[in-house]
């Protein structure tokens, strides 16, 4: 089953412009990741945040939690049409036993 | 390292034949984890290994799946005999630890069961 779903579930914007992917889980979680995958590739990692982290940094890349709504954004800067590609949250549950994926949102970011 | 290699890229077959997918994990990498991919169902977890033991397999679909790890470099997933449902993308990934050890993929093979 599912545990995180991103929305929008595709998104469409212009160089330069910001994107915004949002997720929501149900369960409690240990951390929750973030992926890109590019088209006819694999999942790449991109970041992860803790469950007692609010906000991190990677490079262009912003991630925020809030576990209290049991959610987590991630925010691309500056988009370039390299950023084109489909992101997904994946959370690991408290038990350490599990990390699953949500079905991801589908960036194109146009020239 | 060159990463977590999957062959084949592309598997074409008929009903009811017998499909062998491959993976060689990342040298050192614990764990071994096989997912499917379906614009349906998104990215499922079918089983995951740690240090060459499957520790859950609650995410194959049925019998007809199977996957060993015999060694620390290798694995396979086999599903016989192969339904055109099974059609999808099937990833393999690895990670030093289980928690906080980011996923590794695979570019996938992509099978298509006619």
């Amino acid at each position: 089953s599912q545990q995180g779903e991103e929305d929008p579930q595709a998104l469409s914007i212009q160089e330069g412009e910001n994107a915004t992917m949002n997720c929501s889980y149900k369960t409690s979680i240990n951390n929750l990741q973030w992926y890109r995958q590019n088209s006819g590739r694999g999942l790449v990692h991109l970041i992860l945040i803790r469950s007692n982290e609010r906000e991190k940094h990677s490079g262009r890349l912003r991630v925020t939690l809030d576990t209290s709504k049991k959610s987590s954004s991630l925010l691309i800067t500056a988009s370039r049409a390299a950023d084109t590609a489909s992101y997904f949250c994946a959370t690991m549950n408290s038990g350490y036993s599990t990390l699953t994926f949500g079905k991801g949102t589908m960036l194109l970011v146009s020239p | 390292d060159a990463g977590v290699i999957q062959s084949p890229r592309h598997e074409v077959t008929e009903m009811g034949q017998e499909v062998t997918l491959r993976c060689k994990p990342i040298s050192g990498h614990d764990y071994l984890f096989w997912y499917r991919q379906t614009m349906m169902r998104g990215l499922e977890l079918l089983i995951y290994f740690n240090n060459n033991v499957p520790i859950d397999d609650s995410g194959m679909p049925e019998d007809r799946f199977s996957a060993k790890m015999p060694n620390a470099s290798f694995s396979t997933l086999k599903i016989q005999p192969s339904e055109p449902r099974d059609s999808a993308v099937y990833f393999c990934a690895s990670s030093l630890y289980m928690g906080e050890s980011p996923l590794h993929f695979g570019n996938g093979t992509r099978l298509t069961v006619t």
